[in-house]
């Protein structure tokens, strides 16, 4: 089953809104998470990472983090047309290294 | 930036056939993965390894065998292909280390026929 499971699936906003996306975990064994940013027809790319409790800030994007809930969060302010995209959120195992994605949240930016 | 290079980029094949996928890293990285991407799924982990020699089973792994020939190169080897395994795969690589961020290669569109 789906170790990693994000919400919403799908989000449209408006040019200049804010997007907040969510992850959570489902298996008790992880301890880093990622968020990674997938344009279409291209690679995933990572866009932040989190491994302590509480919020990280670069530019536009912030990312939360709730170890004991296993719960992530990114929060895009002032989108842009250019953050469409899929956004994925990853997990590590702490104790095999393995690296385990949601299904992501496909994200629409209107002009 | 860490260069992955997968290749081929795109493979056909047919029901039955062998099909190998190469991947080559060029940044000492000890880790490297292969995941499979398919529409409405995120990516899913079907081998990985964390040097020359090593093989970790992942999440998907019936119907794939893997191989770490050298630190650089990760192949991943789908013998008797179906079209189950039609899909987007991607070989990926990592520093050891708690925040080991992955890099991506370009991908590989396999269609089996």
């Amino acid at each position: 089953q789906q170790k990693v499971q994000q919400s919403p699936e799908s989000l449209i906003v408006p040019e200049g809104g804010m997007a907040s996306l969510n992850c959570t975990s489902s298996d008790r064994n992880v301890d880093y998470f990622w968020w990674y940013r997938q344009h279409s027809g291209k690679s995933p790319k990572m866009l932040m990472s989190i491994f302590s409790n509480g919020e990280k800030e670069e530019g536009r994007f912030t990312v939360h983090l709730n170890k004991a809930s296993l719960h992530t969060s990114l929060h895009i302010r002032d989108s842009q047309p250019s953050d469409s995209a899929l956004y994925l959120c990853a997990a590590r195992g702490n104790s095999n290294n393995r690296i385990f994605f949601g299904d992501g949240t496909q994200l629409v930016v209107k002009p | 930036e860490a260069a992955v290079t997968q290749s081929p980029r795109n493979k056909v094949t047919v029901t039955g056939g062998n099909v190998t996928l190469s991947c080559r890293q060029t940044n000492s990285h000890n880790y490297m993965y292969w995941y499979r991407q398919d529409t409405g799924h995120g990516l899913r982990l079907i081998h990985y390894s964390y040097g020359a020699g090593n093989l970790q089973i992942g999440d998907v792994p019936d119907g794939y065998k893997a191989t770490r020939t050298t630190q650089e190169d990760f192949f991943l080897l789908l013998e008797l292909a179906s079209p189950s395994q039609t899909s987007l795969y991607f070989c990926a690589s990592s520093r050891t280390g708690s925040q080991n961020t992955l890099y991506f290669g370009a991908g590989t569109r396999l269609s089996v026929l």
